[in-house]
Formats: C-alpha cells, structure tokens, sequence
C-alpha cells in the first residue's frame, strides 16, 4: 500500500525556517512527482511546490517563490520542503501528495498532512 | 497564470438528488482538469483526472465531463457519504502551476 507520513511541523516565529519531510512507501518512488499542498484554517486547497520524478524540475507557487524550496532523496524515498522566511500567512497544514505522472500532475495518494503555525 | 474559478461555492441538497458543480479554467486547459473530494480533518481524495477518468475504487455515481474553459462534477444520486467539499485543479504543469478551485460545499439540505 502507498504510504505517505508527513513530519518537520511546529510552531515557528515569522521570519524563522522549518523544513518538512514525507518519507514514501509502496511504490517505486523515482518514477512519480511529488507534491506540497497547504490548507489554512477553514479555507481552500493551495498548490505550493511540485518537483519532478527525477528532481529536474521544480515548480512554485508565487507565494512562495523565493522563500521555500522543494527537494528530494531518491535513494532513502523522501521529499522535502525548505521554509524560510516565514509568514503569518504560511499558518496552515501541509500535505505530501504522490504525483499520478513522473511530470508534476494529478495527486492520486495524500498524507495525513503536518501543521505549521507562524506565530510569535 | 490560470485561473480556476468553480461555482457555486456551495449547494444544499437530499439524498438522492443529483449534483452538478461547474469548474471553469481562465484558459485552455484541454482535458488536464482533477476532482478531489474533502471530508472535515481529512486529507483530499482523488475522484476524476483528464476531466472524465474515475480514479479506482470511486463510485460511478460521480462523473466528470468538458474540455478547453468549461468542466463539469456530477453525483447521479447523491448518498449521505457524498457531504463535502469539492476541488477542481488545473493538472498539467506544462501549461503553468497547478491551481485549484475554491471549493464546493455540498451541504445537507
């Protein structure tokens, strides 16, 4: 079975950095993009970073461009998310999705998603 | 970028009803449109990909239909699991990032 588990959220101070982690199983990891979506509370679903099967292209929202960055370990199975420059606005769960294509597409399987809160 | 504007941003409706909600993109997308399905506290789940493909394992009660600007979610008979939110998504990176929609509520009427 496909597992996605999410960790690295926290409570941090804006301007600070966090970096989240999804460590995947259950599929040949190489072969799929892989996603970051956020959801503030008790608002939408926001595209954050995508990156590519073989971590050649990345993709970023605009509202993070610049201040996060998306990454990732084909030998241990794991993509990341550097954050940095944290904002209140950056306040929301962040969910691991497994990409349907090798190219950033579709999400066919989602973590449990990990919080982060930007507060001080 | 693309736009994905969806409507209405919520609808009441009983059991049994059938469900439309309408999705549309600032531009051509051709048929790279995803449905995603949102319970309360839980994770999206995947229901239609390239507009009108049910992912495995969905009821085929849902069906997913369009091309181009203009894409549409139909429940044929809506069952009380079906209360939640609806995304649609801009799925092809090619053509520009991968927006969603602003959600679709569908309440108990």
């Amino acid at each position: 079975d496909v597992q996605l588990l999410e960790s690295g959220g926290g409570l941090v101070q804006p301007g600070g950095s966090l970096r989240l982690s999804c460590a995947a199983s259950g599929f040949t990891f190489s072969n799929y993009a892989m996603t970051w979506v956020r959801q503030a509370p008790g608002k939408g679903l926001e595209w954050v970073s995508g990156i590519s099967g073989s971590g050649s292209s990345t993709y970023y929202a605009d509202s993070v461009k610049g201040r996060f960055s998306i990454s990732r370990d084909n030998s241990k199975n794991t993509v990341f998310l550097q954050m940095n420059s944290l904002r209140g606005e950056d306040t929301a769960v962040y969910y691991c999705a497994k990409d349907v294509r090798q190219h950033s597409s579709e999400h066919d399987y989602w973590g449990q998603g990990t919080l982060v809160t930007v507060s001080s | 970028d693309i736009q994905m504007t969806q409507s209405p941003s919520s609808v009441s409706a009983s059991v049994g009803d059938r469900v439309t909600i309408t999705c549309r993109a600032s531009q051509d997308i051709s048929s790279w449109l995803a449905w995603y399905q949102q319970k309360p506290g839980k994770a999206p789940k995947l229901l239609i990909y390239v507009a009108s493909t049910l992912q495995s394992g969905v009821p085929s009660r849902f069906s997913g239909s369009g091309s181009g600007t203009d894409f549409t979610l139909t429940i044929s008979s809506l069952q009380p699991e079906d209360f939640a939110t609806y995304y649609c998504q801009q799925a092809n990176s090619f053509l520009g990032k991968l927006t969603f929609g602003g959600g679709t509520k569908v309440e108990i009427k």
